[in-house]
């Protein structure tokens, strides 16, 4: 089976530069996406790794070391609308294989701080 | 132009009712994900359509959980005898083509089982 594991919560404060870690085991692994989700919102695409190494848009970046099972976010100048849940979620093969399966994380909750 | 619909947003009914929850995704996408989110937690895999087949029903809990995608447009979830542990955030999600890695999230029904 699939599972990820990341930090629950993450306090910064406004401006500065954190990062969401996040660790999985899957077969058949295709690549790592991050979802942002606000209270009572829906879950909105971020950003997507398939092979190793950092993507960047705009203030954020994602990483990805698919030796290592390991990847993480990161989030520059922090505002505070930046607080929000943030969902790493690995895409692997499923059942018919195609990679159209998303297995989410359980999420860290990110709080931005003036 | 519109995202993914979701009907109702919220639906109570009593235990051992059947509920039918509707999933109207982005005009054109091909493909078409159901989640459960619990509180506090991320979705959850349930099943997905690539236009009307269904490619993988591997999440679902149980057979009393069912889901349809005739025409290959709309959805319906269907869960039959609902039980109080069936309550919970659904949420649909579609996605352009079959194994593109961004996935556009709807609202949600919050179903309510009493």
């Amino acid at each position: 089976g699939q599972s990820l594991e990341q930090p629950s919560e993450v306090t910064a404060v406004e401006g500065a530069i954190v990062q969401i870690n996040c660790t999985y085991q899957t077969s058949g692994f295709y690549g790592l996406s991050w979802y942002q989700q606000h209270d009572g919102g829906a879950p909105t695409f971020l950003s997507y790794n398939a092979l190793d190494g950092l993507e960047e848009t705009g203030r954020f970046s994602s990483f990805l070391s698919r030796s290592d099972s390991y990847g993480y976010l990161l989030l520059q100048e922090l505002q505070m609308k930046d607080s929000a849940s943030y969902f790493c979620a690995v895409r692997d093969a499923g059942l018919t294989g195609g990679g159209n399966k998303l297995t989410f994380g359980t999420g860290t909750q990110l709080k931005v701080e003036l | 132009g519109a995202g993914v619909s979701q009907s109702p947003r919220y639906k109570v009914t009593k235990r051992g009712q059947d509920v039918a929850l509707r999933c109207d995704p982005i005009s054109g996408h091909v493909s078409l994900y159901w989640y459960r989110q619990a509180l506090g937690q991320g979705p959850e895999f349930l099943t997905y359509f690539n236009y009307e087949a269904q490619q993988d029903k591997s999440g679902l809990p149980n057979d009393r959980f069912s889901a349809e995608r005739p025409e290959g447009s709309i959805s319906t979830l269907t869960i039959q005898r609902t039980e109080q542990r069936d309550s919970a955030m659904y949420r649909c999600a579609s996605s352009p083509q079959q194994g593109a890695y961004e996935q556009y999230f709807g609202p949600g029904t919050r179903l309510t089982v009493t």
